[in-house]
């Protein structure tokens, strides 16, 4: 079993519908959560970082993490074309032996048809 | 946002021959980075740790004498795909740690694409 588990999609949706991502973790030791969006043959940007149970928001996107179920998700409001893209969840544990280290989702691909 | 460098963005090279990937922070210092890999449609690989003055940590399975890494300062490391194959073509990633405005991330580059003929 891997310790992240995201559906890899693809995820198709209409312009201007909320896009809902997820995923699912085994490890309770995880303590900072991060989406980052992917367009093809490019880096990953960081889109939310998160270290606690709860909701955070910034302009059209909010990251909800919940500890207790080990599950976090990404919402995308108002979702225009240009949100076409790979999004991964990854996490990290901060322990000294794997401090700063990152554990991914597989990705989710996401469509938003016009 | 932090910035994170590669160069080059693309490399094409003859099978047995070593290239040379920079990733550098531009506007933020990172005693840490990381070296990825990305096959299609698959998510990140980690394959070592570079620390800023000291041995880069490899994963598991990732040869270290085949991907040398050498993080000379604090905005700079360099990976090395020597004596490249064809099985060595792939989507190589780096990223950089920050601990800027109290979070503890990393931010990647645009990437470098290899591919050996």
């Amino acid at each position: 079993q891997k310790e992240v588990e995201q559906d890899p999609g693809p995820l198709s949706v209409p312009e201007g519908a909320i896009v809902s991502l997820n995923c699912t973790y085994s490890n309770s030791a995880f303590q900072y959560f991060m989406w980052y969006r992917q367009y093809s043959r490019k880096g990953p940007e960081l889109l939310m970082y998160t270290y606690s149970s709860g909701n955070k928001e910034d302009g059209r996107f909010t990251a909800q993490v919940d500890k207790s179920s080990k599950y976090i998700s990404l919402f995308i409001r108002d979702s225009q074309p240009s949100d076409s893209a790979t999004y991964l969840c990854a996490m990290s544990l901060m322990t000294t032996d794997s401090w700063g280290k990152l554990q991914f989702g597989a990705g989710t691909q996401v469509v938003v048809t016009p | 946002g932090a910035v994170v460098s590669q160069h080059p963005s693309r490399v094409i090279c003859k099978s047995g021959t070593s290239v040379k990937i920079e990733c550098r922070s531009l506007d933020f210092q990172a005693t840490t980075m990381f070296w990825y890999r990305q096959f299609p449609k698959q998510s990140l690989m980690l394959m070592a740790t570079s620390n800023e003055g000291s041995k880069a940590t490899y994963e598991q399975g990732v040869e270290k004498d085949k991907f040398l890494i050498n993080h000379a300062s604090l905005t700079l490391s360099t990976l090395t795909v020597t004596s490249a194959h064809p099985e060595d073509s792939s989507f190589y990633i780096c990223s950089a740690r920050s601990e800027r405005g109290g979070t503890d991330t990393q931010y990647f580059g645009p990437g470098t694409r290899l591919t050996v003929l």
